[in-house]
């Protein structure tokens, strides 16, 4: 079975400051990895995702995530946070039927 | 991007009575579409994968008696929430792949919020 973990249920920063939202994986197989961001009572949004090639992976709205093979890993990360960032974030893991598997989601707080 | 629809954004029904949610691709085809449910501040749940001319796929433990849908054609996929109860409450989110192959991102719908009194 494939699944992803997201440690932390929330992360709060200062404006300005670097966003880090931590997600492990565990698949069999190649993983095919996405974030997605959830503002209130809204659809999820694609921020961006990994599947093959270089290891960090640049998406929207300035985030960026790190695939890391030896620590089956890939945290999503911001150099400079905005109040806008302020959301629900889902790490998740795609099957070969197009399924997602979602994390529990990890609540980020940027404080101005 | 790829748009995605959902109507209605919320509905509120009493105990007892059916409720449909609409799902649509507005700018690509989708043969394929998810249907998800989400508790408050918590992650989206696999209901179901809707397939566009044949049967809905189930996940484990989704009633698919209660939960009923149809993919009439490659741009709507419908949800009836059967009999409702309360503890069907939750919010509500389709999604659909834009083009084929399994890699390619999914574009989600803005979500129902159904509240069964």
């Amino acid at each position: 079975a494939q699944s992803v973990a997201q440690p932390e249920d929330q992360v709060n920063v200062a404006e300005g400051n670097p966003l880090t939202v931590k997600c492990t994986y565990s698949v069999s197989g190649n993983p095919y990895l996405f974030w997605y961001v959830q503002y209130p009572n809204r659809g999820l949004q694609f921020l961006l995702k990994y599947i093959t090639g270089d290891n960090l992976v640049k998406g929207s709205y300035g985030f960026e995530a790190e695939f890391n093979k030896s620590q089956t890993s890939f945290h999503l990360k911001k150099p400079s946070a905005l109040v806008s960032d302020s959301a629900l974030y889902f790490c998740a893991v795609i099957s070969n039927d197009y399924k997602l598997s979602f994390g529990a989601g990890t609540t980020v707080t940027v404080r101005a | 991007g790829a748009v995605v629809s959902q109507h209605p954004s919320w509905v509120i029904c009493k105990s007892g009575t059916s409720v449909k949610i609409e799902c649509r691709s507005l700018d690509f085809q989708a043969t394929t579409m998810f249907w998800y449910r989400q508790f408050p501040k918590q992650s989206l749940m696999l209901m179901a994968t809707s397939n566009e001319g044949s049967k809905a796929t189930y996940e484990q433990g989704v009633e698919k008696d209660k939960f009923l849908i149809n993919h009439a054609s490659l741009t709507l996929s419908t949800l009836t929430v059967t009999s409702a109860h309360p503890e069907d409450s939750s919010f509500y989110i389709c999604s659909a792949p834009r083009t084929s192959g399994p890699y390619n991102e999914q574009f989600f719908g803005p979500g129902t919020r159904l509240t069964v009194l």
